[in-house]
Formats: structure tokens, sequence, C-alpha cells
């Protein structure tokens, strides 16, 4: 089976940053996937690790640790805007067909 | 402008009638998914397709028919409707190691 984990809510302050984790146990691994969801929208894909190490996208970085099953995405310079859920998906390599199996997802409430 | 279009985007039905959710995409990406999304749960995987008139099960299937004539569509019917699924049913669609893109999603009720 696939277990991932992170956790339900985090409140942070504007202009603050914000580490969100996600750790994973599954049948195999070909990459980690970072979703942004505003309520009532579709996901939106922010980020995509394969390999160890941190990938930087903008205020956005995302880091892998394959050994350790862990990931976590990074927001700095916080803005009202980023209040959203945050879902972690993974993509076993076994299925074959680019599935990902998702996260419950983490919800971030940016104050003033 | 390019990209993946769901409807209806709400639809209210009765227990027992059969509905048809639409996907379209106009990427020409070879792999669509069917995923439902409800509260405590997440994103879970319905059916996917790999190419045209390939499907396969995901991990909650039962009760969801799906076919794939063209690559651009991928509809998903539930052939007879129960309150157990009422959710929001979200499509997307990809090329092999690349992201999913989502619909905006069909938030479906049923009474």
């Amino acid at each position: 089976g696939q277990n991932i984990d992170q956790p339900t809510e985090m409140t942070a302050t504007e202009g603050a940053i914000v580490q969100i984790n996600c750790t994973y146990q599954t049948s195999g691994f070909n990459g980690l996937f970072w979703y942004q969801q505003h309520a009532g929208e579709a996901p939106t894909f922010l980020s995509y690790n394969v390999l160890d190490g941190l990938e930087e996208k903008g205020r956005f970085s995302s880091f892998l640790s394959r050994s350790k099953g862990y990931s976590y995405l990074l927001l700095k310079e916080l803005q009202m805007k980023d209040s959203a859920s945050y879902l972690c998906a993974v993509r076993p390599d076994q299925t074959g067909a680019n599935n990902l199996f998702f996260g419950t997802g983490t919800r971030l409430t940016v104050i003033p | 402008d390019a990209g993946i279009t769901q409807s209806p985007r709400y639809k209210i039905t009765e227990t027992g009638r059969q509905v048809t959710l639409m996907c379209h995409q106009t990427w020409s990406h070879s792999y669509m998914f069917w995923y439902r999304q409800d509260l405590g749960h997440g994103l879970r995987l319905i059916y996917y397709s790999a190419a045209a008139d390939i499907t396969d099960k995901g991990e909650v299937p039962d009760g969801y028919v799906v076919s794939r004539s063209k690559t651009e569509n991928f509809p998903l019917t539930l052939e007879s409707a129960t309150r157990s699924q009422t959710s929001v049913y979200f499509c997307a669609s990809s090329d092999l190691n690349q992201p999913q893109h989502f619909g905006d999603g069909t938030r479906l009720s049923i009474l």
C-alpha cells in the first residue's frame, strides 16, 4: 500500500517563511510532486523532485530525501494569496502509468 | 486557449440514476485520469488511461465506468449513482513523466 503523511493544518504570518513536511512510504518511488489548491478550485502544479536535494522556483522551494522518505515545501515571503491547501503526491514507479498517490493535504492559513 | 475542461461544473441527481461526467483536453496528452476528492481522504484515483482504448482501474473504481475512444476525451459514468458517490470529481491529463494538469472539477451531489 501507499502511505503519505502531511500535517492537516498550519498557520503562518504574512512575510514569514513556512515549511510544510511530507513523509511517504510507497511500494516504489519515481518522483514527488507538490500541488497548490485554493478552496473550490483545481490543484495546480508547483514543483517536482525525483533526485535528492533542493529545487528552487521563486518563492517556493521543495526538498527531497529518498533515503528518509521525506520531502518539504518551503514558502518564503508569505503573501495572503498563499492561503491554500498544499498537496504532496508520490509517483510509485511500479505503476508505470504516471499515476500519483496523494496525501490528504495541508491547509495553510496566512494571517496579517 | 488550450487546456482541460470538465462538464458539467455542478450536477444534482438522484440515487439509481446514471450520470456521465465529461472531460476534454486539447494538449494531446497521452495520459488521462479521474480522481474524486472527499474531506479526510484527499484525491483518490478512480480510473486512468494511458492512450486511446487503454484504460485501467485506480484505487476506488467500484461503481464507475470509463471509456476513451478518442485521445482528447475521457468520460466517467456512474451507472447507478449512490449517495456515497457524492463528491468533487477532477479530471487530469499529462504526458509520461510530466506533471498532471487538472480540470476545474465537477461538484456532484446525489440525493
